[in-house]
């Protein structure tokens, strides 16, 4: 059973368009929602992270939306970049469970000049 | 990679035949955790281990084993390996759980199981 559903599963967007990921996850626990990055041949790497206690965290060009009552949260990527193009994983954990994560299935994020 | 290395990266063997992957750490971080990935399916989570000797299963632990003798070594094992294993397989590490606790990822180690 998959505990954080991810979607789309791919993703094309224009040079300076906004790039849109969601997730909705099931267990109410989850207190911790990160967003990871990852390059081909690469390893995930952080992007940004959010607790529930907040609806709202930029960085940068960074936006995560978080809404508890419906129990999603989403990444926009403002002003998108060829750079950009990489895949995206959002995931959830419970803080005091030994910072286990579960992860969404992932999106593929293209990016056109 | 934040000090994390794995080993081997890349590795082909035949069914029914043992297969153990290594992580090193020098960050000298308490959490270990070993993931696999595949198209569709995220990264999951095989086991993880919150300290030498301390181990725990993780959702998708059937089939593994690990063993963490000293602090910077994490090793995943395959007693009997299965095509079903095929994946990349990786590493991560984590520091005791923070405000915002990170994990660290691997390289990766791509395993084709024949």
């Amino acid at each position: 059973q998959q505990q954080v559903k991810q979607s789309p599963q791919s993703l094309i967007v224009q040079k300076g368009g906004i790039s849109i990921i969601n997730c909705a996850y099931e267990n109410t626990a989850f207190d911790y929602f990160p967003w990871y990055q990852q390059f081909p041949g690469k390893g995930p790497a952080l992007l940004i992270a959010i607790r529930p206690d907040v609806s709202e965290k930029k960085e940068g060009r960074f936006t995560i939306s978080f809404n508890k009552s419906a129990k999603q949260f989403s990444l926009h990527i403002m002003d998108s970049q060829p750079g950009d193009s990489a895949t995206y994983f959002c995931a959830a954990s419970i803080g005091n469970a030994g910072n286990m994560l579960t992860f969404g299935g992932g999106t593929r994020l293209m990016v056109k000049p | 990679d934040a000090g994390i290395t794995q080993s081997p990266r890349h590795k082909v063997t035949e069914t029914g035949t043992p297969v153990t992957l290594r992580c090193h750490q020098t960050e000298n971080h308490r959490y270990m955790y070993w993931y696999r990935q595949d198209p569709g399916h995220g990264l999951r989570l095989i086991h993880y281990s919150y300290g030498v000797k301390d181990t725990d299963k993780g959702e998708v632990s059937d089939g593994y084993s690990v063993s963490r003798s000293k602090t910077e070594d994490f090793l995943l094992t395959l007693e009997s390996a299965t095509s079903s294993q095929t994946s990349v397989y990786f590493c991560a590490i984590s520091e005791t759980p923070t405000w915002l606790p990170e994990q660290f990822f691997g390289p990766g180690t791509r395993l084709t199981v024949l």
